[in-house]
């Protein structure tokens, strides 16, 4: 089956340390996106790739760093620069150029809890 | 980015249609309307989406209002695997490398 895949689903780190999230998707799409949820609230955008190899930052880069280096994957690190990086974090993607017609698939997200 | 705004939270029994409201006064002509939702400490799911004329699909039903102004989700028979948070989400033609999501409206289905 096609989709995408967030692990770990859970994720308990120390402060002060970098950890990094994985996103694999099987669906061809060029684009993919890394969002922030937190609590009660809507989701905000972090990073976005239209291209391996490329990325731009989203609303909220300060702290975070990704990379592209193949279509299927995109992880997303939390450095120790952030702040405040207990949050839900989830991965999606879509057809690019996508056009207000197409979706976004999102992943099942990865809870990340700062200790 | 053009706005939306949706009541904080909804209920409704469980068999019966839900109707979703959603205002985008300030649309522009090349926004697609997008419906996802969300269950608890899942990803967001992929609904609906429209531009100009109603929608349905296997999932649910879009209203658009003439002037585009507004719209609804309409859930035809809800069930308990329903109870989510729905997001209305405006979307540009050309390009949409960020979807932004409002607080949405939690549904409660009551059995």
């Amino acid at each position: 089956d096609g989709g995408i895949t967030q692990s770990p689903k859970y994720l308990f780190r120390k402060e002060g340390q970098n950890v990094t999230l994985s996103c694999e998707q099987n669906l061809n799409h060029d684009a993919m996106y890394w969002y922030r949820q937190d609590p009660g609230q809507g989701l905000r955008l972090i990073y976005y790739s239209q291209i391996v190899n490329d990325f731009q930052k989203g609303d909220i880069a300060e702290g975070y760093s990704v990379s592209r280096e193949k279509k299927e994957s995109f992880p997303l690190t939390v450095t120790s620069a952030q702040k405040n990086p207990t949050a839900f974090y989830l991965c999606a993607s879509s057809i690019w150029p996508s056009g207000g017609g197409n979706e976004q698939f999102f992943g099942p997200g990865t809870r990340l809890t700062v200790l | 980015d053009a706005k939306t705004t949706q009541p904080n939270s909804m209920e409704s029994n469980e068999e019966e249609p839900v109707h979703l409201p959603c205002n985008h006064s300030t649309i522009s002509g090349t926004d697609y309307i997008h419906w996802y939702r969300q269950l608890p400490s899942q990803g967001p799911e992929y609904v609906i989406h429209g531009l100009t004329s109603n929608v349905n699909n296997r999932m649910a039903s879009l209203a658009i209002a003439e002037d585009r102004k507004s719209s609804t989700l309409i859930l035809h028979r809800a069930t308990l695997r329903d109870a989510a948070v729905y997001y209305c989400i405006l979307v540009l033609l050309f390009g949409n490398e960020k979807l932004t999501f409002g607080t949405g409206t939690r549904l409660t289905i009551i059995p």
